[in-house]
Order: structure tokens, then sequence, then C-alpha cells
């Protein structure tokens, strides 16, 4: 597996604001999700993190609500912007490792951010 | 019909008992599984994957996959409390779906002392 961490662990906002997720991984992997899970709920994935490219959105998830950064193989960000109090979650990231030849689809998930919105 | 089901629980087995959770998902076309164990206020911790049918064994846990029938399920011999956490099934579609992981709701295991 692989060390991932993300910051901020927690945070309370207010209404109307924007905060922005990282996501650091301590390998280079090839695939980086975002994942929501809100309270008393499971993962809904937001969009797959592409390096070099325009993230991949799931329905009901839009690039101009949740923008995100993939500048380089170990690192991403998620943005949560014009946030609301149903933005109040808990924001994963995850990784897929590849390697060894062989094709896995197990992912990896970080500690996790977990949002207040007031 | 959800993509992927699992009852919600909780489930209580006793210390040293036998806890078996269940999955099952709709879409054929799924091609990899897995187990993830959450514990409240944590991320998931993936601790099985099966591609294959049949069984596979990792310690104390059994994952069984049935691509038939459309089931999956997660066998944790020898209970114990710390086993107490909520356990997501997660299902891979390749075809169309990407790598893209959709996830149950979750069951609710509780080992009771």
């Amino acid at each position: 597996s692989a060390v991932i961490s993300q910051k901020p662990s927690r945070d309370i906002c207010q209404r109307g604001t924007s905060l922005t997720i990282q996501c650091q991984v301590d390998s280079q992997v090839t695939m980086m999700f975002w994942y929501r899970q809100q309270p008393g709920q499971s993962l809904t994935l937001i969009a797959t993190a592409n390096q070099g490219s325009e993230a991949t959105y799931e329905s009901g998830f839009v690039i101009d609500k949740f923008p995100i950064s993939r500048p380089n193989l170990t690192f991403s960000t998620l943005t949560v912007s014009n946030m609301s109090p149903e933005d109040s979650s808990i924001y994963l990231c995850s990784v897929r490792l590849t390697g060894g030849g062989l094709i896995r689809y197990e992912q990896y998930f970080g500690p996790g951010t977990r949002l207040t919105v007031t | 019909q959800k993509e992927v089901e699992q009852n919600s629980g909780p489930l209580s087995v006793p210390e040293g008992a036998i806890a078996s959770l269940n999955c099952t998902y709709s879409d054929r076309g799924s091609q990899s599984f897995f187990w993830y164990r959450q514990y409240s206020g944590k991320s998931p911790e993936l601790i099985m994957s099966i591609y294959s049918n049949g069984d596979k064994e990792d310690g104390r846990f059994t994952a069984q996959l049935n691509k038939a029938s459309q089931y999956v399920s997660l066998l944790i011999r020898d209970s114990q409390p710390s086993d107490s956490a909520t356990y997501l099934c997660a299902v891979n579609k390749l075809a169309g779906g990407g790598n893209k992981l959709t996830f149950g709701t979750g069951t609710q295991l509780k080992v009771e002392l």
C-alpha cells in the first residue's frame, strides 16, 4: 500500500466560502480519486483526478463546484466552492496502485477531511 | 435496485463466533470485489479483494465470490471486539465504468463480549 496524507484533517467553514483539500501520496500513482461520505452514508465518487488533464466527474458533480487539480503523480487538490451546509461531509482521496506487471483495482484511502459548513 | 446492496445491520455476534457479511450486486459485468473495514471516525481500510469465483482466505478473513448468483460475502472467524466496525462492500466495473468502485451502504458489525 501507500502512505496517503490529507490536509486539513478537519475544518469549519462559513457558507459561501471555498476550501481546498490537499492529498499527498508517498509514491507515484497513476490513478487518484476523490470521494464524499455524508453523515451515515456510504462513499460516493466525485471524480477521477487525471494527471495532466481535466478531471473526470461523476453524474451529479460539476467542475465549477468541485474543481480538481493533479499537477503530478503524487499530489492532487479538491476545492469545494461556494459552500452550503449540504456540503458538510467527509472528503476522501484514494489511490490505485499499479506495478509488478499486474493490473490491480484495489483502492487505498487517505485519512479524510471532515468539513462542516455553517 | 441498488448497484451494490448490503444489510445495514447491526449484526451482533458473540466473541469467538463466525461473522458472516453479505453483499449482492446488480451488474453482471463487474470484475473485482473488495471488502473495506471502517471504524467510526476513520477512513475505509481495505481488508480483502477477490477477483475469481470461490473462496479466498487471509488470516481470520475469508471472502467468497459467486458471480453466477452475483453474490460476495465476507466471513470473519474467531470474531474479536476489535472487529466491531462497519464493513463496506465495493465492486469494480471495467466496461464503460472505467475503474470506478461502487460501494454498498455498509453493514455494522458488533462483536459482544
